[in-house]
């Protein structure tokens, strides 16, 4: 089956200090990979994604993600974390066997604080 | 790039009535559309696959009489919960796929009371 997992509930980080969220995924063959940022009661804002290509993908607001097949991660990075970074980020990957619907992590809520 | 406006932004409504949520793809044709449902804390779950000109494809365990979906025309994709009851409260989200990717409405927060 095809699944994403965030092992992480929450990440608490420094305002400054770089930040990791992480992301490990499960697809049959290539697998389409996207970040999503959501603040409360608002819809997903798209950070990142990664179809082909080189490993490190640069994404919206100085997020970045590196892409690494043998371990089927995807996490995302930010060198310097700002306090309204302070969201739920979720992890996805297009689901190949259906009409292309999104499958989404549980969400990991990022905590930057001053 | 594209964008999906989602109405009603918020809703509160008794138990037993009905209510009508709309997705309109604004500078993009949707032939699909993708409709999620968001418990509190928790991740998105895909409900339902929206087609224009046919019917919807749903997700087992959800009830397609319940939740029902119409793609009428090419930017307009709507879910009405009929008979709502206060479990059907939560976050409804669609979301529009285009030559952009995906992209998302704004949300619905639905409460049932």
């Amino acid at each position: 089956a095809q699944s994403v997992a965030q092992p992480e509930d929450q990440v608490n980080v420094a305002e400054g200090n770089p930040l990791t969220v992480k992301c490990t995924y499960s697809v049959s063959g290539n697998p389409y990979l996207f970040w999503y940022v959501q603040y409360p009661n608002r819809g997903l804002q798209f950070l990142l994604k990664y179809i082909t290509g080189d490993n490190l993908v640069k994404g919206s607001y100085g997020f970045e993600a590196e892409f690494n097949k043998s371990q089927t991660s995807f996490h995302l990075k930010k060198p310097s974390a700002l306090v309204s970074d302070s969201a739920l980020y979720f992890c996805a990957v297009r689901d190949m066997r259906s009409q292309g619907n999104l499958i989404f992590g549980k969400g990991t809520k990022l905590s930057v604080k001053p | 790039g594209a964008v999906v406006s989602q109405h009603p932004s918020w809703v509160i409504c008794k138990s037993g009535t009905s209510v009508k949520i709309e997705c309109r793809s604004l500078d993009f044709q949707a032939t699909t559309m993708f409709w999620y449902r968001q418990f509190p804390k928790q991740s998105l779950m895909l409900m339902a696959t929206s087609n224009e000109g046919s019917k919807a494809t749903y997700e087992q365990g959800v009830e397609k009489d319940k939740f029902l979906i119409n793609h009428a025309s090419l930017t307009l994709s709507t879910l009405t919960v009929t008979s709502a009851h206060p479990e059907d409260s939560s976050f409804y989200i669609c979301t529009g796929v285009s030559n952009y990717g995906y992209t998302f409405g704004s949300g619905t927060r639905l409460t049932v009371v």
